[in-house]
């Protein structure tokens, strides 16, 4: 199996500017989630789905973040307008169905800087 | 609310020795899972070991093994026969049964030197 994918692996972008950071979980997944990594806050969980429906977006930061899955094999995360304070690491991961042992996996990462 | 702490910002280790990184946890639950996860340079989070809270054996992977101790709320991570490829960032994990959220820690930097 090639593993999350995500894309594009580096993004640089101006304040005020919409980012879009993409996702492929591994397929047979059910869970997808999207975490944000900075030195500040360490590693935060944004939002999850399970079976394409959010569950869980109460650690997304604004309402200028947003994200969607629509079909189980492709997940995004926007931002708009973007603000230099969202630079960081940004990491999806997906997960078998809870009888798999909770075991998220994680893709490379995109790592965003605004300007 | 569950939190998880690393008290040892950065560690280093000598190639082939034994080091071992420490890792506490606050919660009220008593069934649960730990994790200890990798990011190496190339920045990709791997997961080393789980281990869930209702076991009382300690998990073990290959040159990697845990110390559980329930009641004292720490999960220390023992690394034997280091090597050089095991120098990255080691996050230590928690997730509540019944539900599918991490809660990491703030990390620990390992070197290996040769």
């Amino acid at each position: 199996d090639a593993g999350v994918i995500q894309s594009p692996r580096h993004e640089v972008t101006e304040m005020g500017q919409e980012v879009t950071l993409r996702c492929k979980p591994i397929s047979g997944h059910d869970y997808l989630f999207w975490y944000r990594q900075t030195m500040m806050r360490g590693l935060e969980l944004l939002i999850y789905f399970n079976n394409n429906v959010p569950i869980d977006d109460s650690g997304m930061p604004e309402d200028r973040f947003s994200a969607k899955m629509p079909n189980a094999s492709f997940s995004t995360l926007k931002i708009q307008p973007s603000e230099p304070r969202d630079s960081a690491v940004y990491f999806c991961a997906s997960s078998p169905s809870r009888v798999a042992k909770n075991i998220q996996y994680f893709g490379a990462g995109t790592r965003l800087s605004v300007l | 609310a569950q939190t998880v702490t690393q008290s040892q910002p950065e560690m280093s280790v000598q190639e082939a020795e034994t080091v071992t990184l420490s890792c506490t946890y606050d919660t009220s639950e008593s069934n649960y899972y730990l994790f200890w996860y990798k990011q190496p340079p190339s920045r990709q989070m791997i997961l080393v070991i789980r281990q869930e809270a209702y076991k009382q054996q300690n998990a073990t992977e290959n040159r990697f093994s845990v110390n559980f101790q329930k009641a004292a709320k720490s999960f220390s991570l023992k690394i034997s026969d280091s090597q050089l490829g095991d120098t990255a960032m080691y996050f230590c994990a928690f997730m509540k049964y019944g539900t599918d959220k991490l809660i990491f820690g703030t990390g620990t930097r390992l070197q290996v030197f040769p």
